[in-house]
């Protein structure tokens, strides 16, 4: 199957400062890929859609301001959290589609804001 | 509105007890059903695509099956390493989005 690489894995960041996410298809080119962030024991919630050299379409309720999400080639998209606080702390994942079809997942990012 | 939902929400199996998660759906138009594998601090692994109804897929212990309302997913003789959370997904041929609308999951619990 298609692999999708996403770094870092674990990350932990002071209040107020900024985390990139980066997510990179490794053996297909995504000219769509999204973002996730799921709680405990909860499904995926979409956060955006990322398509590659427009801009990102945010889910209602996501602020653009705060998740940065920039997808500057067909193969990588990365999403800054901007000024972190605790309640960002979360399990952050991304998806690339193939062939407009399957999508395939990153390994996630749990991201500890202290 | 595409809606999946799945269940049970959690299963408890003993090694060598199958059983089948099921996901139903509702869709204007079926472009994809897609089964998921997720472990615990982890992505979900893909596993299967369904496209039509009375496809069957197969993987190990693992086949998935799909009607026009519903898929199931059929686990022959679980071992305690296919525990995990299992998702389903479904994408819309209808409009431009391939976003795939996921179930909560049902949670796999495998016992030695």
């Amino acid at each position: 199957g298609a692999v999708v690489s996403q770094h870092p894995s674990r990350v932990i960041c002071k209040s107020g400062t900024s985390v990139k996410i980066e997510c990179r298809s490794l053996d297909f080119q995504a000219t769509t890929m999204f973002w996730y962030r799921q709680f405990p024991k909860k499904s995926l919630m979409l956060m955006a859609t990322s398509n590659e050299g427009s801009k990102a379409t945010y889910e209602q309720g996501v602020e653009k301001d705060k998740f940065l999400i920039n997808h500057a080639s067909l193969t990588l998209s990365t999403l800054t959290v901007t000024s972190a606080h605790p309640e960002d702390s979360s399990f952050y994942i991304c998806s690339a589609i193939l062939r407009r079809a399957e999508a395939f997942f990153g390994q996630g990012t749990r991201l500890t804001v202290v | 509105e595409d809606q999946v939902t799945q269940s049970p929400e959690a299963l408890r199996l003993q090694e060598g007890e199958s059983s089948s998660l099921n996901c139903s759906y509702t869709v204007s138009g079926l472009r994809g059903l897609f089964w998921y594998r997720q472990d615990p601090g982890k992505g979900p692994e893909f596993l299967f695509t369904l496209y039509s109804a009375g496809e069957e897929k197969e993987k190990e212990r693992l086949k998935a099956t799909l009607t026009k309302k519903e898929s199931f997913l059929h686990i022959t003789a679980p071992k305690p390493e296919d525990s995990a959370t299992y998702l389903c997904a479904v994408q819309d041929r209808s409009g431009g989005s391939y976003i795939p609308t996921f179930g909560r999951g049902t949670s796999l619990i495998v016992h030695p």
